[in-house]
């Protein structure tokens, strides 16, 4: 059974539009990180976020945990071709020590 | 310093061969674990070992055989696999066991191809 669904599964845009990935459970999180991946790499850590409601920001990128922390979402702005990736999010929860991966969004960015 | 390194990067083996896969860290992590990731997928947790016991076995099959032989390092023996075991294999550490609020930094990982 699969924890968190992502959405869209695929997205393909032009450089410089905008796109939300979204990270949805039914289960809550303590808390929910974001990766991105590339073709024969290992994951990258973007951020973490722990708070109920939590908003960081990474340059273009913004991420939010919803407040009841079973979701969360990844905003980028102005995308770029080096934006091109696997984008996963990341489940924890307290006492336990698996982390739970999302069914992943695949980004594709044209010039 | 951040890294995780994997050893090999790329790995062909036969169905009869026995291999190991490694993995360091130098963080002082205490929480290690193993990862398959097949193409187009998201990475499917195997094995989980927190201050040196394995403390998740995600219902793997015996011919994966983890070890733990010391904090820094995380082994994979591999014996008769199948084709379909073909995948990235990827480690990845955190500071402790219990994920809840801490974070996982993967190694590169080795792309296994069994023959």
């Amino acid at each position: 059974t699969q924890l968190l669904e992502q959405s869209p599964q695929f997205l393909s845009i032009q450089e410089g539009e905008n796109l939300t990935v979204y990270c949805n459970s039914s289960s809550v999180f303590s808390s929910l990180q974001w990766y991105r991946q590339e073709p024969g790499e290992g994951p990258v850590l973007l951020v973490t976020v722990v708070t109920g409601g939590e908003v960081k920001k990474l340059k273009r990128l913004t991420f939010q945990f919803g407040d009841a922390r079973k979701d969360s979402s990844l905003h980028i702005t102005a995308a770029q071709p080096g934006d091109t990736g696997l984008y996963l999010c990341a489940g924890g929860r307290y006492n336990t020590d698996k982390l739970i991966f999302g069914t992943g969004t695949r980004l594709q960015v044209f010039p | 310093d951040t890294e995780v390194t994997q050893t090999p990067k790329h790995l062909v083996m036969g169905m009869t061969n026995k291999k190991s896969l490694k993995c360091e860290q130098h963080m002082g992590h205490r929480a290690m674990y193993w990862y398959k990731q097949k193409a187009k997928k998201p990475p499917e947790l195997m094995f989980v070992y927190s201050y040196e016991k394995l403390s998740i076995n995600e219902s793997v099959p015996s011919r994966f055989s983890p070890e733990c032989p010391n904090s820094s390092l995380l082994n994979l023996h591999l014996h008769a696999l199948q084709p379909e075991d073909s995948a990235l294999y990827l480690c990845a550490s955190s500071l402790t066991g219990g994920v809840g609020d801490t974070e996982a930094f993967f190694g590169q990982g080795t792309r296994l191809t069994v023959v």
